[in-house]
């Protein structure tokens, strides 16, 4: 079936450190991917997202390239705020009827000052 | 309002009892999700709602949980005779339609579920 797995956390960073979250996937077909954040005390929202092979998706900084060969969709941000601190789920989204999204377990990111 | 609104926001309930969580949509969105997640777990799909129908239950863990949608906008998730491993925070989420769904939900802030 499809899934979604990311590297464990947390990551502690100190501000300025260069970031990479992993996410590999599993699925059928071409899905989409996406990244979606989840700031302390908030709903997640979409950071970012890539419809096809090679495509890049990047916002506030962040980037993640499509990368159909090793299944993978790994977040990268040259150098992190504090606040980026947040939980980051990577998420796929297969060409079905239903729209749903199928996420990882989440990576919890620190940044420390 | 603007967002994904859904209440409770928190609830503590004794094993055994029934709970139900609702959820009201960004006005105009179709699609309707509902998620779980537990701690240390990812999101973990429970139901879809297109309008008022439902084609996608698949992640409902037992036949204790049901969900509805009247109207094509509020939705009701209830979980009967609770148990401890039903703890957990419930996400809500909806988009404007499954069509023209590029993969944006919009998610509420949960309703964090604690089963005594």
């Amino acid at each position: 079936g499809n899934s979604v797995t990311q590297m464990e956390g947390p990551v502690t960073l100190s501000e300025e450190a260069f970031l990479t979250i992993n996410c590999t996937y599993t699925a059928t077909g071409y899905p989409s991917l996406f990244w979606y954040v989840q700031y302390p005390g908030e709903g997640l929202q979409l950071l970012l997202k890539a419809t096809k092979a090679d495509d890049k998706g990047s916002n506030k900084g962040f980037e993640a390239t499509y990368r159909k060969e090793t299944t993978s969709f790994h977040l990268e941000k040259g150098s992190v705020q504090v606040s980026d601190s947040a939980v980051y789920f990577c998420a796929l989204k297969h060409s079905s009827n239903t729209g749903k999204l199928i996420f990882g377990q989440g990576t919890t990111l620190q940044v420390k000052p | 309002g603007a967002g994904v609104s859904q209440s409770p926001s928190n609830k503590v309930t004794e094993k055994g009892k029934d709970v139900e969580l609702r959820c009201d949509p960004i006005s105009g969105h179709t699609a309707l999700y509902w998620y779980r997640q537990s701690l240390g777990q990812g999101l973990e799909f429970l139901i879809y709602f297109q309008g008022n129908s439902a084609p996608d239950k698949s992640g409902l863990p037992s036949d204790r949980f049901s969900a509805e949608r009247t109207g094509g906008s509020v939705s009701t998730l209830t979980i009967q005779r609770t148990q401890q491993e039903d703890s957990a925070v419930y996400l809500c989420a909806s988009s404007l339609d499954w069509r023209g769904n590029t993969g944006e939900l919009f998610f509420g802030e949960g309703s964090r579920l604690t089963v005594l």
